[in-house]
């Protein structure tokens, strides 16, 4: 059984730029949460995705926006990259009935320049 | 809205020995879940031990066990004949049942584990 995967592991981007983020939820997961951690933090809450619907968001502004697909794998868009945007992104899964359950990837370290 | 306190940044102990790392919640929430995650170098975050907040029974898993006290909105983590593997960044967090499933993170114990 695969797990969580992410891509990139990480990249560099400059202020303004747009950028996407790939998550693969582990197999049967139909529940996609993304997160930010900013250096030396705990991860905040972006938003969450349940069966290809948007399923709860967090304090972020518009610019940050996802998308779920049918095989349950999501994106995560964010538009006119700020300096503070610079962090590590956290993807986690879980199936149905998880009982709260969260299975993190790797995560992808955004740095804007 | 809900926060999640931890209330220290760093700790260190010997190989082998017994360390407790503190966590504190606000919620006026009844039916939520407790959790501790541990982020090691490899960034990696994974899952350690889950409390459901209606059970008074404290969870334990092998040599991880939490002290529950709801009333006290306290949720502390054991660590039992620590190894150097338990060398990592450790994070208490919280997360209601109904809507969302949203984990609300503290921030943050870096535990070292001396040999």
């Amino acid at each position: 059984e695969t797990g969580v995967t992410q891509s990139p592991t990480h990249l560099i981007k400059t202020r303004g730029q747009q950028v996407t983020l790939r998550c693969s939820s582990q197999s049967g997961h139909n529940t996609v949460s993304w997160y930010q951690q900013a250096l030396g933090q705990g991860p905040q809450f972006i938003f969450q995705y349940y069966r290809e619907e948007e399923n709860g968001r967090g304090n972020f502004p518009p610019r940050f926006s996802g998308l779920q697909f049918p095989n349950y794998s999501s994106e995560l868009n964010v538009n006119a990259l700020e300096l503070d945007d610079s962090a590590l992104y956290l993807c986690a899964s879980s199936p149905d009935y998880s009982g709260g359950w969260q299975f993190f990837g790797p995560g992808t370290r955004l740095t804007v320049l | 809205a809900q926060t999640v306190t931890q209330s220290q940044p760093e700790m260190s102990v010997q190989e082998a020995e017994t360390v407790t790392l503190s966590c504190t919640y606000d919620t006026s929430e009844s039916n939520y879940y407790l959790f501790w995650y541990k982020q090691p170098p490899s960034r990696q975050m994974i899952l350690v031990i889950r409390q459901e907040a209606y059970k008074q029974q404290n969870a334990t898993e092998n040599r991880f066990s939490v002290n529950f006290q709801k009333a006290a909105k306290s949720f502390s983590l054991k660590i039992s004949d620590s190894q150097l593997g338990d060398t990592a960044m450790y994070f208490c967090a919280f997360m209601i049942i109904q809507g969302a499933q949203k984990l609300v993170f503290g921030q943050g114990t870096r535990l070292t584990i001396n040999p």
